[in-house]
């Protein structure tokens, strides 16, 4: 199983709706979680990070974390075009060296 | 300058070339860590710095040889690349929070693009 995996893509969605993007983990003990937004040819820039059990909001955002289950998602409310982008989860590495690991990543298109 | 910024933004170089990239943080953070992004692949860490010093080398070949000489500031030196070390190369900084599993959030630089002939 890989460390953090994200479903394969491209996700279509169309302006207005609610894009969903889901993230698995393999380390039960995981205790850190992000996601990043990064756009064709630039770098990753933080959306979200989440420690605790349940939804936690920003504006258009909400990431949900489920630690009994290992996974961790994103809703993206109102889609807009300008949410095109790749989306990564990264998740903490706590056996070892608690480094970050991150997942291929979803890309998300939305159509105006 | 604020956040992290990366230079050169662009490099081409051939097999026998020597360059370093360059990156620097604005964030007063106390780790910094250099990863390579490839097409179709996660993004793969390869030096973590803590305070300077060098705590992580996830077995990366010798032609690339990190260097930190501060806080603020952290060296990639190349030399004798091969064309499939033609990637993004990352910068990223964070705070580090010490024992209890917890990490805080790392800020990426904007990337080197680097091509290799």
């Amino acid at each position: 199983q890989k460390e953090v995996e994200q479903n394969s893509g491209p996700l279509s969605v169309p302006e207005g709706a609610i894009a969903s993007l889901n993230c698995t983990y393999s380390d039960r003990v995981s205790q850190s979680f992000f996601w990043y937004r990064q756009y064709s040819g630039k770098s990753p820039e933080l959306i979200m990070s989440i420690y605790s059990n349940g939804d936690k909001e920003d504006g258009r955002f909400t990431a949900q974390l489920n630690k009994a289950s290992q996974y961790v998602s994103l809703l993206i409310r109102d889609s807009q075009p300008s949410d095109s982008a790749t989306y990564l989860c990264a998740v903490n590495r706590p056996r070892g060296n608690n480094r970050l690991a991150f997942g291929k990543g979803n890309q998300v298109v939305v159509i105006p | 300058e604020t956040g992290v910024t990366q230079t050169p933004r662009h490099l081409v170089m051939g097999m026998t070339n020597k360059k370093s990239l360059k990156c620097e943080q604005h964030l007063g953070h106390n780790a910094m860590y250099w990863y390579k992004q490839s097409a179709k692949k996660p993004l793969e860490l390869m030096f973590v710095y803590s305070l300077e010093e060098r705590v992580e080398n996830n077995s990366v070949p010798s032609r690339f040889s990190p260097e930190c000489p501060n806080s603020s500031h952290l060296f990639l030196h190349l030399h004798t690349l091969q064309p499939e070390d033609s990637a993004l190369y990352l910068c990223a900084s964070s705070q580090e929070l010490g024992a209890g599993g917890l990490i805080d959030t790392q800020y990426f630089g904007p990337g080197t693009r680097l091509t290799v002939l």
